[in-house]
């Protein structure tokens, strides 16, 4: 069966700082890694995928996670946090057996930048 | 153009009343999903359809129905509303299944989101 463990439900960091949100998964099979962001009042949008290409992946608004199978983890990243960075983001994993798609989510991480 | 579309946005009802919320995506995507997200933002889902065809059906109350007059459209029928389906539902939708053979996966698109009340 498939996890998602996400450190900190509550992030806080300074505008322009780093920002790491951690991401530890548990899974039978090799995994697909996503990190969906959710702002106020509004659905899910994905920030970027790890589905066993390169194991460092880019996406929007300036995030970059890496795919890290000895250590389970999949931490999401970004250089210099913008206030439009606050959000709850969510890791989810899949195990994309073929007629069984699903994503299971960690409890999400609530990051809110210092001005 | 909105991508997946909710409807109603915002739902309050009493117990033992019987709502619906509809799900509809313009994507061309064959595969729809329902996820629960309840107060404590936990996301889980409840059913995907591919092609009008139920493929997950989690372990959920047979309260809660899907249906699927079409592949552009899912949606959620629940019976005798109880306290404790008060929660968001975010419906979502993707190209297709998962092939593992070619390393593929879809990337889930997600509506809006329905808050459901219930009282």
């Amino acid at each position: 069966a498939q996890s998602v463990t996400q450190l900190g439900s509550h992030v806080s960091v300074s505008e322009g700082a780093l920002v790491l949100l951690r991401c530890n998964y548990s899974s039978s099979v090799p995994p697909y890694l996503f990190w969906y962001v959710q702002y106020p009042n509004q659905g899910l949008q994905l920030l970027l995928k790890y589905t066993s290409a390169a194991t460092l992946v880019k996406g929007i608004n300036g995030f970059e996670a890496e795919f890290k199978k000895s250590e389970t983890s999949f931490h999401l990243t970004k250089p210099s946090a913008h206030m439009s960075d606050a959000a709850e983001y969510f890791c989810a994993v899949s195990e994309g057996r073929f007629g069984n798609e699903k994503l299971t989510f960690g409890t999400g991480t609530r990051l809110t930048i210092i001005p | 153009d909105t991508a997946v579309s909710q409807t109603p946005k915002y739902l309050v009802t009493q117990m033992g009343n019987d709502k619906s919320i509809k799900c509809e995506q313009n994507l061309g995507h064959d595969t729809m999903y329902w996820y629960k997200q309840d107060s404590k933002k936990f996301l889980k889902i409840m059913f995907s359809y591919n092609n009008k065809e139920l493929i997950i059906n989690e372990t959920v109350p047979n309260r809660f129905s899907p249906k699927s007059p079409d592949k552009a459209h899912l949606n959620l029928h629940i019976n005798s509303l109880e306290l404790g389906d008060s929660a968001v539902y975010f419906c979502a939708s993707s190209q297709d299944l998962p092939r593992k053979d070619l390393g593929s996966t879809d990337t889930q698109y997600f509506g809006p989101g329905t808050r459901l009340t219930v009282l």
